[in-house]
């Protein structure tokens, strides 16, 4: 079993609709919690960081951490078809630096 | 924020052969990382790259394998040696400008590259 888990999809909503995006770890040690956006032939991008359990709210987007569930979360609103990119969810433990990342769900806001 | 530029942007090779892919950075940054993302896998990280040190290499990669370079704080070098089509991957480079503070946002974050698309025939 992997560390993380994550659905890559595609996963396809019309524009202004409400997207959730999901991982699960296994890691009881992971205490930072970080979701990047990747566009086509691109690096990935930070969108939001969220160290232990609970919300973080930036704009359009919310990331959410359950810790006892192991689950994290990334809610879009009024999705754009801007938005269209590949979402990775990313997340480490209290010591060390290494990035456990997902495979990534890739996902398309249509007009 | 730090603005990275890798190259090349992308290479054909043929199996056999090496190929060093560069990372710079537009400022001084302690921490430099080397990731692989092979077509429907995850990030995978190969390496940590310090300046005035040797690379940390994460389980299943060596060195005879990627070497790295890092000459200076704002410059990487990761090769890819005696290349297979297994090889064939996207490998991004990534800094991390700050490691203080627990919760301060300028902590945690890693910037990536654009990416060195190889294809290996």
């Amino acid at each position: 079993q992997k560390e993380v888990e994550q659905d890559p999809g595609p996963l396809s909503v019309p524009e202004g609709a409400i997207v959730s995006l999901n991982c699960t770890y296994s890691n009881s040690a992971f205490q930072y919690f970080m979701w990047y956006r990747q566009y086509s032939r691109k690096g990935p991008e930070l969108l939001m960081y969220t160290y232990s359990s609970g919300n973080k709210e930036d704009g359009r987007f919310t990331a959410q951490v359950d810790k006892s569930s192991k689950y994290i979360s990334l809610f879009i609103r009024d999705s754009q078809p801007s938005d269209s990119a590949t979402y990775l969810c990313a997340m480490r433990a209290n010591s060390g630096y290494a990035l456990n990342f997902g495979k990534g769900t890739s996902l398309l806001v249509t007009p | 924020s730090a603005v990275i530029s890798q190259k090349p942007s992308r290479d054909i090779c043929q199996r056999g052969t090496s190929l060093t892919i560069q990372c710079q950075v537009d400022s001084q940054v302690t921490m430099m990382f080397w990731y692989r993302q092979q077509p429907g896998q995850s990030l995978t990280l190969i390496a940590t790259a310090n300046q005035g040190s040797e690379a940390t290499y994460e389980s299943g990669f060596v060195i005879d394998k990627f070497p790295i370079s890092r000459p200076n704080l704002t410059f990487s070098t990761l090769t890819v040696s005696n290349m297979s089509p297994e090889d064939s991957s996207i490998y991004l480079c990534s800094v991390d400008p700050s490691r203080g503070g627990l919760e301060s946002w300028s902590s945690n974050e890693q910037f990536f590259g654009p990416g060195t698309r190889l294809t290996v025939l």
